[in-house]
């Protein structure tokens, strides 16, 4: 009964450092999504997938990649970290029309 | 240019009277409505959403209203609680059903019910 689970949940790096934020969902969901939230803001997507082995751009996909490579996980990559990167990233998967599920986010410090 | 916009950052309200939430859309083929609460350090909580082809959904004590000719919605909460602050987030997706139906968010509204 996990839902979307978001590994880590805190994380600081050093600008031009690299990391891989992963999202594993136990729902056998298609769509899976990843957004970031900065203050004052919505939340603003980043990429998602409609399911194994695709990806796609959303609103904001500059500075990041993403793979899904099984159907369960879908990994967030920043390769050269800068400050602006600096935000809570929320990922998210869905089962029919309305159906989101939302895991409890990372919380990301580029110094 | 925002397609989802929440105008009220804050809005405070006593227990036991009732919580409008308000939200506008420019997007006319935005055909579902989603409201979140998230409370801090937590991921959004899906609350309530509502088809374009309705005019109100209604769940316990909150109710969502779509105007769709003035591309508005509102969620009322009633009686409020304490327990509902929260930010709440109004949200819309639109495709067919095997399209990617990406969320569009507002920027919250933080709701503080006071005791």
């Amino acid at each position: 009964n996990a839902g979307v689970t978001q590994t880590p949940k805190f994380r600081v790096l050093k600008t031009g450092q690299s990391m891989t934020l992963l999202c594993a969902q136990d729902m056998n969901h298609e769509y899976m999504y990843w957004y970031r939230q900065d203050p004052g803001m919505g939340l603003r997507l980043i990429h998602y997938s409609v399911g194994e082995g695709t990806t796609a751009k959303g609103e904001v996909p500059d500075g990041y990649n993403v793979s899904r490579l099984k159907k369960q996980n879908f990994l967030l990559g920043l390769e050269s970290a800068a400050p602006s990167q600096t935000s809570v990233y929320f990922c998210a998967s869905r089962s029919g029309v309305v159906g989101y599920t939302f895991g409890s986010g990372t919380r990301l410090t580029v110094v | 240019d925002q397609q989802v916009k929440q105008n009220s950052p804050s809005l405070s309200v006593q227990e036991g009277r009732i919580s409008i939430l308000n939200c506008d859309y420019t997007n006319s083929m935005f055909d579902y409505f989603l409201w979140y609460k998230k409370y801090p350090a937590e991921g959004p909580t899906f609350l309530i959403s509502i088809s374009s082809i309705k005019d109100k959904n209604e769940d316990g004590r909150f109710t969502v209203f779509l105007n769709k000719s003035a591309k508005h919605l509102s969620l009322h909460i009633v009686p409020s609680q304490p327990g509902d602050s929260a930010v709440y987030f109004c949200a819309a997706s639109a495709g067919d059903s095997g399209s990617a139906r990406q969320l569009t968010f507002g920027s919250g509204t933080q709701l503080t019910v006071l005791p």
